[in-house]
Parts: structure tokens; sequence; C-alpha cells
């Protein structure tokens, strides 16, 4: 089947620095990948939507300079949190279109990273 | 995308059939129906999705009503590892887009012993 695959799982970080979470498709390419965020007990919340060789699409209320989206690949996205502070701190999931899926449609989730700043 | 109505819980018996319900009387004709569940602290996982017909995999089928506006997700022989949140999302089909995927509260699925 079709994987995404998150990394890092877990991260701790200081609260002023960077961190990069990368999110890969093992097994397919991904034209289009997705950025969600998670706190305690809500729903996923869509951040940014980003296809290959383009710039990310935010939703509103998401500020791009602080969450930079790269999708330098077919098969690889990256989220960076610029100067992060500890309310960013939340469950961060990526997700990848399988554009060779049945309907050409279908989305495959990642693990999820766990960002913590202190 | 049309939105969708989900019961916010629901318990099921070890071993028995789950029956997941959703609403989604708002959907278009070329909307599918996709199922996914979140187990604490995972991914989302796919399930399964239709469009118009009965669909089965190894994990669950799908009950998609005539009408196409209600459809229930049926995991036949529940196990504890089961638990989990439930989400019903109904998209437009086709690689034309970016096709993105919204959640809304889910269904939290509890299976007891």
């Amino acid at each position: 089947g079709a994987v995404v695959s998150q990394h890092p799982s877990r991260v701790i970080c200081k609260s002023g620095t960077s961190v990069k979470i990368e999110c890969r498709s093992l097994d397919f390419q991904a034209t289009t990948m997705f950025w969600y965020r998670q706190f305690p007990k809500q729903s996923l919340m869509l951040m940014a939507t980003s296809n290959e060789g383009s710039k990310a699409t935010y939703e509103q209320g998401v500020e791009k300079d602080k969450f930079l989206i790269n999708h330098a690949s077919l098969t690889l996205s990256t989220l960076t949190v610029t100067s992060a502070h500890p309310e960013d701190s939340s469950f961060y999931i990526c997700s990848a279109r399988h554009i060779l899926s049945g309907d050409g449609n279908t989305i495959y989730f990642g693990e999820g990273s766990w960002l913590t700043v202190v | 995308d049309a939105k969708t109505t989900q019961p916010t819980s629901m318990d099921c018996a070890e071993g028995r059939a789950a029956n997941l319900p959703c609403n989604h009387s708002t959907i278009s004709g070329n909307e599918y129906v996709y199922w996914y569940r979140q187990i604490h602290s995972q991914g989302p996982q796919y399930i399964i999705h239709g469009l118009k017909n009965n669909e089965t995999n190894e994990m669950a089928s799908l009950i998609i009503t005539e009408d196409r506006k209600s459809s229930t997700l049926i995991l036949p022989h529940a196990t504890l590892r089961d638990t989990a949140v439930y989400y019903c999302i109904v998209r437009v089909a086709g690689t034309y887009n970016n096709n993105d995927m919204r959640f809304g509260a889910g269904t939290r699925l509890t299976v007891k012993p």
C-alpha cells in the first residue's frame, strides 16, 4: 500500500529556534502534499497545500512566513516552523495525494510529528 | 466540499459489527465518500471510499444509499484495536485540482471487551 513517512516523529526545541519536519511518499509520486496541525482533543486543521515545484497555498490564518513549506521533489515536502514559540507545540501531520490510485485522488497520511517548544 | 454529519461517539462490543453512520445530504454528483480513522497519537489511516456502489475491502464495507445522501461504514468484527476516531469526508474526484481533505469532528468509536 501507499506509504507516507514523516521525520522526526517527536522533536523538542527551544523557543525562538526553527525546526524542520520532513514528509516523504515512499512508494509513489505525490504532486500534491498537505500539511495539517492537530491540537489535543481537536480535529485536524488544514494548514497548507503544496504542489511540487511551486509555492504552497496557505489556509486563512496560517502565517506563511512562520510555517515555511518546500515541495522540491515528487516525494518530499518539508515544513519548517520558524522562530517557534510554545503555542506552536502541536501534532503536525502531512499527507500526499496518490495520483495513480484508482480514482487518482486517494490521500495517504504520515504518522505525524509531535513538536514541543520549551 | 459537502459537509458531513456524524454521531459524536459510539460504543461497540468486541467481535460484533460496528456500524458508523454518516449524513452528507448536500453531496454533489462528482463527490466521493471517503472514510479514514485516527488511532490516538497517529496519523489518519485510509479505510475505504466509494461513489455510488457499495464497496468492500479487507478492512471494512461501505454502504451508500441510493440517493447518496448518507452512508454507513461497517467493521464486520470489531476488535479492541479498532477503537479510534472515524472520519467521513466527501470530496471531488479527479486529478485536475488539489482536492484538499478537510476533517470534521468524526465519530469516536470505543470497542469494549
